[in-house]
């Protein structure tokens, strides 16, 4: 058990839709990562947030937007959903810095 | 942009066998971690190594910076082992992880 938890483990949805998921980060930890795994692109990083800020960008769409709350834990929102949106995605926190980063168990999206 | 490149994509091995993960990145290293993604999908860290050698059970790993690689060792294999091991590395200012696209290792009774 790595602490971090996911919720929901698993979402079906429609395209057009929009979906929120939701990270638990460790206990201490300050810096949460969203990172997306599809079978094409590989684990790519999506946005960093450290103590309720955002401090980094990857490749995240526009249509998608996160923000890390007062007691740390983290949402990733999806909106107008398209079927190249299939694909999971991992929430990692770490204590910040160049530190282990620790995965949680992810949430598999699919979109019919 | 960055590059991490992994070999070998694929390995089988008879259990009881040892083998060697190689992770290639094309500039400085202030971050590097070996991850282990069970056929369940779990992302496991494995080790977080910079530079040097460490060592877990089994597994040990070395990261030469200035060389740019970093070795994953994995002796007696178990099935247990099988899944894909990814290394994902960080620069300087940059925390965030950019990953090779795995070693799929296959571990057979």
């Amino acid at each position: 058990d790595s602490g971090v938890t996911q919720t929901p483990k698993h979402l079906i949805t429609a395209t057009g839709q929009r979906v929120t998921l939701r990270c638990s980060p460790r206990s201490g930890d300050l810096s949460v990562y969203w990172y997306q795994q599809s079978l094409d692109q590989g684990l790519q990083f999506l946005i960093q947030y450290y103590n309720g800020e955002e401090r980094a960008k990857g490749n995240i769409l526009e249509r998608f937007s996160a923000q890390q709350f007062p007691d740390l834990h983290s949402e990733l929102n999806l909106s107008s959903l398209e079927l190249g949106d299939s694909a999971l995605y991992f929430c990692a926190s770490s204590k910040g810095g160049h530190q282990p980063q620790h995965f949680g168990d992810g949430t598999r999206l699919s979109i019919l | 942009g960055i590059q991490v490149e992994q070999s070998p994509p694929d390995l089988i091995l008879q259990e009881g066998a040892n083998s060697t993960l190689r992770c290639n990145f094309s500039d400085s290293v202030n971050n590097l971690q070996w991850f282990h993604q069970n056929p369940w999908g779990q992302l496991i860290n494995l080790f977080y190594i910079p530079s040097g050698t460490k060592q877990n059970g089994r597994l040990s790993a070395t990261t030469v910076a200035t060389e740019r690689y970093s070795l994953l060792y994995i002796s007696s294999s178990q099935t247990t082992d099988s899944g894909v091991y990814f290394c994902g590395r960080g620069g300087a200012g940059s925390y965030q992880l950019t990953f090779g696209k795995g070693t799929k290792l296959s571990v057979i009774p």
